[in-house]
């Protein structure tokens, strides 16, 4: 079955440190893939996704993620972390994009923390 | 950017009674609105995939009898909890997706069944 695997349930870093949030997803062909944030109590934000094209893909915020295929991964990084950046991070593959049905798995989320 | 709005943000209702949450996209049309529920320290699990003027479908598990999905217009779909019980109790969320694909997601309803 498709799934989307976050090893890290939660992590920490300094403020200004870099930050890197691993994904990794099961799916025979090469998916659609987003990351998604999350405040507390509050809906997704998208930060950036991957159609085709350059695996490098830059989103908001500063954020960028590199696509895999060898690895099946999609992590996200950051190189100065800041405190606003606390929040939940979803990774989310889409196997029919533009389909008649919701496709979107997500990850189980990691939990980033931002020490002063 | 497109906006996704959904009303209420949170509701405490009592055992037995129905709630209804909406979901509007605001600037845009969205034929496809999707329903997704998250458990405490849980990922978002769909629940349905709403289709303007169509019979939504629903994910395997989820009761299409208690979960009633209605999609009147290409900018609102609305989730009504019947006779809700306390195990009801998450954090809802609807996203709509544009005519480009991409699903943008509402800011959640906390529902509470005492």
């Amino acid at each position: 079955a498709q799934s989307v695997t976050q090893p890290d349930i939660h992590i920490t870093v300094s403020e200004g440190a870099s930050l890197e949030l691993r994904c990794n997803y099961s799916y025979g062909a090469t998916p659609y893939l987003f990351w998604y944030v999350q405040s507390p109590g509050q809906g997704l934000q998208l930060l950036l996704k991957y159609f085709s094209g350059d695996t490098l893909v830059q989103g908001i915020k500063g954020f960028e993620a590199e696509f895999k295929r060898s690895q099946s991964s999609f992590n996200l990084r950051k190189p100065s972390v800041h405190w606003s950046d606390a929040a939940e991070y979803f990774c989310a593959v889409d196997l029919d994009y533009g389909g008649s049905q919701g496709n979107l798995i997500f990850g189980k989320g990691t939990k980033l923390s931002v020490k002063p | 950017g497109a906006v996704v709005s959904q009303h209420p943000s949170r509701v405490i209702c009592k055992s037995g009674t129905s709630v209804k949450i909406e979901c509007r996209s605001l600037d845009f049309q969205a034929t496809t609105m999707f329903w997704y529920r998250q458990f405490p320290k849980k990922s978002l699990m769909l629940m349905a995939t709403s289709n303007e003027g169509s019979k939504a479908t629903y994910e395997q598990g989820v009761e299409k009898d208690k979960f009633l999905i209605n999609h009147a217009s290409l900018t609102l779909s609305t989730l009504t909890v019947t006779s809700a019980h306390p195990e009801d109790s998450s954090f809802y969320i609807c996203s709509a997706r544009d005519l480009g694909g991409l699903q943008y997601f509402g800011p959640g309803t906390r529902l509470t069944v005492t």
